[in-house]
């Protein structure tokens, strides 16, 4: 089974509320990570979780609260997100990079998030 | 540092006829090269990789690419297209070997549009 599972598939949230994004795998993989696409991008890159740890975070803004509870979860806290957050947000995984090795990355379908 | 650039924004073909997406990289390190591809409001899936065994790699749905190093090159290409190969590609390096702790690099994407 390579599935990445995204959950909600749409989420439209006003400015003073909060929300989670949801994550999952059952491949094993000890490498999880958050991806934001806006429309007609290349996915770029939010958090990077490895064995459960925070080993990236490419300078993003509080209001976007990553959590990893087990090694199969993966969840993304929202407070008080701005509309420029309005995008699709890709969850994925792979076995693992701390070894040097290059895995490649499976990824989830993604939550449509819409922020009014 | 890595980076990759693909050199077409928008590729139309007829559909039965060949397809060639092209994609240049450069990296510090010997790179793992991936192409993705991204069906509207979709996640990603992974069509090949490349991780320094054979040049000519073999992927889903009839897609292969070959590494070229003296190139910085690494084009994918199909020999018929189909109506369902419409969609966005995206070539992605990551370093190989290099602690891989940058997460994947993603070129900018090339459109694939298939004429009747």
């Amino acid at each position: 089974d390579t599935e990445v599972t995204q959950t909600p598939k749409h989420l439209v949230m006003g400015m003073t509320n909060k929300k989670s994004l949801k994550c999952e795998q059952h491949m094993g993989h000890r490498a999880m990570y958050w991806y934001k696409q806006k429309a007609k991008k290349p996915p770029e890159l939010m958090f990077v979780y490895s064995y459960e740890k925070l080993s990236i975070n490419e300078s993003v803004p509080s209001r976007f609260s990553p959590e990893c509870p087990n090694s199969s979860l993966l969840n993304l806290h929202l407070h008080a997100l701005q509309p420029e957050d309005s995008a699709l947000y890709l969850c994925a995984s792979s076995q693992d990079f701390s070894s040097g090795q290059s895995y490649e990355q499976y990824f989830g379908p993604g939550t449509r998030l819409t922020v009014t | 540092a890595q980076s990759v650039t693909q050199l077409d924004s928008h590729v139309s073909v007829s559909e039965g006829t060949p397809v060639l997406l092209r994609c240049n990289y450069s990296s510090s390190y010997s790179p793992s090269l991936f192409w993705y591809v991204q069906h509207p409001n979709k996640g990603l899936q992974l069509l090949l990789k490349y991780t320094s065994a054979a040049t000519l790699v073999k992927g889903i749905n009839g897609f292969e690419a070959e590494f070229k190093k003296s190139e910085t090159s690494f084009h994918l290409t199909k020999p018929s297209a189909h109506m369902s190969d419409a969609a966005e590609y995206f070539c992605v390096v990551r370093p190989f070997g290099g602690g891989g702790a940058d997460g994947l690099t993603f070129g900018k994407g090339t459109h694939l549009i298939i004429q009747p």
